[in-house]
This record gives C-alpha cells, sequence and structure tokens, in this order.
C-alpha cells in the first residue's frame, strides 16, 4: 500500500550530537514537508520541498537541514545548532503543490518520529 | 493564511453527534476551509475540506455559513476511536508561493466518553 514511513520512531541522542531522520514516501508525490510538535502544541514547519532538489525554510529552520536528491525521499537533520530538539517529528507529502484542480491541498503524514535529547 | 479559532475542549456521548465549530472571521475568497485530526502520539488524518458548499464523506460532513465566517465539523455518530485533536486551517489551495503547507494552532481536544 502507498504511503509515508519515518524511522526511527523513537530516537535517544545525546547533546551535541547530529542526528538524522528518515522519511520515504511511495505516493509519487512532488511535496514534502516536516513538521515539528512539542506537547500540548499544534504542528510548526520545519522545512518543504516542492520539488526535487530544492527545499525552502519554514517558520523554525534554524538548527535543522535537510536535502531532495530523490523525489521519493527527504530526511531531516537535526543538528547540535538546535537548542531545544527533544519534540514529535512528523513528515507529510502532498501531490503537486502548484494549482490544477487535482490538487486538493491535503496532506498525508507519516506516523512520526519522537526525538528526545538526553 | 486566515487565523481560526477553536475551543481548547469539547466532551461527547458515544452514538451522539460532535459538532465541533471554528472561526475563521478573516478568511478570504479563495480560501478552503480543512479540518484534520490527530490521535495521540499519530500523524495528523485528513477528514475533509469545503469552500463555500457544505461537504459530506465516509467520516464527516462539513458546514460552512453563508458568509463563510464560520464553520462546523460533524461526525454523526461519534465513537471512542473519534477521541483526538481536531484542527480547523484555512489556506489558498495550490500557491506556488507556498505549496500546500498548512499552518496548524492547537485544535480542539475531542473525548468521546461512554
Amino acid at each position: 500500500d502507498g504511503g509515508i514511513t519515518q524511522s526511527p520512531k523513537y530516537l535517544f541522542r545525546k547533546e551535541g550530537q547530529n542526528v538524522t531522520l528518515s522519511c520515504e514516501q511511495n505516493l509519487n508525490h512532488d511535496a514534502m514537508y516536516w513538521y515539528r510538535q512539542d506537547p500540548g502544541q499544534g504542528l510548526r514547519l520545519i522545512y518543504y520541498s516542492q520539488i526535487v532538489n530544492d527545499f525552502q525554510k519554514g517558520d523554525i529552520a534554524e538548527g535543522y537541514s535537510v536535502s531532495r536528491e530523490k523525489k521519493e525521499s527527504f530526511p531531516l537533520t537535526v543538528t547540535s545548532a538546535q537548542k531545544n530538539p527533544t519534540a514529535f517529528y512528523l513528515c507529510a507529502s502532498s501531490i503537486r503543490a502548484s494549482g490544477g484542480p487535482a490538487n486538493t491541498g491535503e496532506l498525508f503524514f507519516g506516523e512520526g518520529s519522537r526525538l528526545t535529547v538526553l | 493564511d486566515a487565523k481560526t479559532t477553536q475551543p481548547t475542549s469539547m466532551d461527547c456521548a458515544e452514538g451522539r453527534a460532535a459538532n465541533l465549530p471554528c472561526n475563521h472571521s478573516t478568511i478570504s475568497g479563495n480560501e478552503y476551509v480543512y479540518w484534520y485530526r490527530q490521535i495521540h502520539s499519530q500523524g495528523p488524518q485528513y477528514i475533509i475540506h469545503g469552500l463555500k458548499n457544505n461537504e459530506t464523506n465516509e467520516m464527516a460532513s462539513l458546514i460552512i455559513t453563508e458568509d463563510r465566517k464560520s464553520s462546523t465539523l460533524i461526525l454523526p455518530h461519534a465513537t471512542l476511536r473519534d477521541t483526538a485533536v481536531y484542527y480547523c486551517i484555512v489556506r489558498v489551495v495550490g500557491i506556488t508561493g507556498g505549496g500546500n503547507k498548512l499552518t496548524f494552532g492547537t485544535g480542539t481536544q475531542l473525548k468521546v466518553e461512554l
């Protein structure tokens, strides 16, 4: 079945270490997104990519980096520069981001990765 | 994207209709209303969206007021599995400047009880 797979589901890291979260989709979607969620809060956009080899900063990009070398994959690296990295990270995808009646604007989300910094 | 206002929490008895309100008084003519829900520790799930007409699918109904300044999501027969945070979001679909990125607020925590 088509969908979005995030891994790992749970991750622990020591302060000062970089960590990379994986996001893979087989929905043939052009656009992919990374969100962060803190307890009791809504989702905040970190980065998004509308097409391969292109990505834009979201609202809270500082301390994070991404790459989009393949359509199916959009990994997120949480660097040591991120001051409060402990959070729930969600990846999403959608069909081509610009125009067209087929674009309903619906986002498809993965199950999330919970990162804890010790 | 227009800002939305939702109650922080609501309770509903199992088997009854759950009516979740959302205010979006600054909505623009080309902005859609979207509803997502998030069950604890899972990714959000799309429920329904609409522009100005009422919409219904297998999960829920969406009622949008004539002036489009508010809407209500209706779960006709709530079950315990409908306990989740429900997000109301408004945005323009497919603008090239921002893709389909959505801005999620804190939503409404719906608790369905026996």
